[in-house]
C-alpha cells in the first residue's frame, strides 16, 4: 500500500532558524514527489517538485531533498520567517497506479 | 488557483439528499483528482481521472461517484449525503509530461450535512 509520513506533526522555532521537515514514502516506484504548503482556511500551493531523476529541487529559502533508496524527502527552510508559518504537506505520485498519496503535513509555527 | 473552479465554494444540505460538486480547469491538464481534508486525516483521494470517461477509485471513494465526460469538467457526486461526508473538498489536475508535471488545486469546496 502507498503510504505517506511526516514526522513530526507540528513544530514551533524561532524566527531566524534553518529548519528540516521530514516525508517518508514506501512507494518503490515513485514518480514524482511535491512539497505543498496550506494556509489556514485556504487551498494547497505548491512549492516544489521532484522528478525521481532528481535529487533536490530550490526555490529562494527552500530546497527540497528526495533520497528514492530510503523513502525520504526532506525540505529545507532557511533563515525561517514568521510569514512561513504553515501547514506543509508532501505527497507522493505512483509511477504503477498514477495515484497521487499525502502526508498529513507538518504545521509549522515560526515565533517572532 | 488560476484555471481551475470549483462550485459550489460553499454548500449546506441535509442527510440523504444528492449532492454534486463540480471542479472545471481551463488548463487541458489529462489528470484530474477529487480529495476530501479532514482534521486527523489529512487529504485523501475520494477519485481519479487520468481521461476523459477514464476513472479510478482512491482510498475513500464508498458513497461517491464521478463521472469526466470532457476534458475540462469532473463531477463529484454524493448520492445520498451523510453526516460523515461533511467536509473540505479540493479538486486538483495535472499535465503528466516532461515540462509541466506540478499538481494545481482548486480554493475547495465546503460541504456540512446536517
Amino acid at each position: 500500500k502507498q503510504e505517506v509520513t511526516q514526522i513530526p506533526a507540528a513544530l514551533s522555532v524561532p524566527e531566524g532558524e534553518n529548519l528540516v521537515l521530514n516525508c517518508s514514502f514506501t512507494d518503490s516506484a515513485i514518480y514524482n514527489l511535491q512539497w505543498f504548503r496550506q494556509d489556514p482556511g485556504k487551498g494547497l500551493t505548491s512549492l516544489l517538485l521532484i522528478q525521481s531523476s532528481q535529487r533536490e529541487q530550490t526555490s529562494g529559502r527552500l530546497n527540497a531533498s528526495l533520497d528514492k533508496s530510503s523513502g525520504r524527502s526532506t525540505l529545507y527552510i532557511a533563515a525561517s520567517q514568521p510569514g512561513d508559518s504553515a501547514t506543509y504537506l508532501c505527497a507522493d505520485r505512483s509511477s504503477n497506479t498514477g495515484k497521487l498519496i499525502f502526508g498529513q503535513g507538518t504545521t509549522l509555527q515560526v515565533k517572532p | 488557483d488560476a484555471g481551475i473552479t470549483q462550485s459550489p465554494r460553499h454548500k449546506v444540505t441535509e442527510t440523504g439528499t444528492p449532492v454534486t460538486l463540480r471542479c472545471h480547469q481551463t488548463e487541458n491538464h489529462r489528470y484530474m483528482y477529487w480529495y476530501r481534508q479532514d482534521p486527523g486525516h489529512g487529504l485523501r483521494l475520494i477519485h481519479y481521472s487520468y481521461g476523459v470517461k477514464d476513472t479510478d477509485k482512491g482510498e475513500v471513494s464508498d458513497g461517491y461517484s464521478v463521472s469526466r465526460s470532457k476534458t475540462e469538467d469532473f463531477l463529484l457526486t454524493l448520492e445520498s449525503a451523510t453526516s460523515s461526508q461533511t467536509s473540505v473538498y479540493f479538486c486538483a489536475t495535472q499535465q503528466i509530461n516532461s515540462g509541466a508535471n506540478v499538481l494545481t488545486f482548486g480554493a475547495g469546496s465546503r460541504l456540512t450535512v446536517l
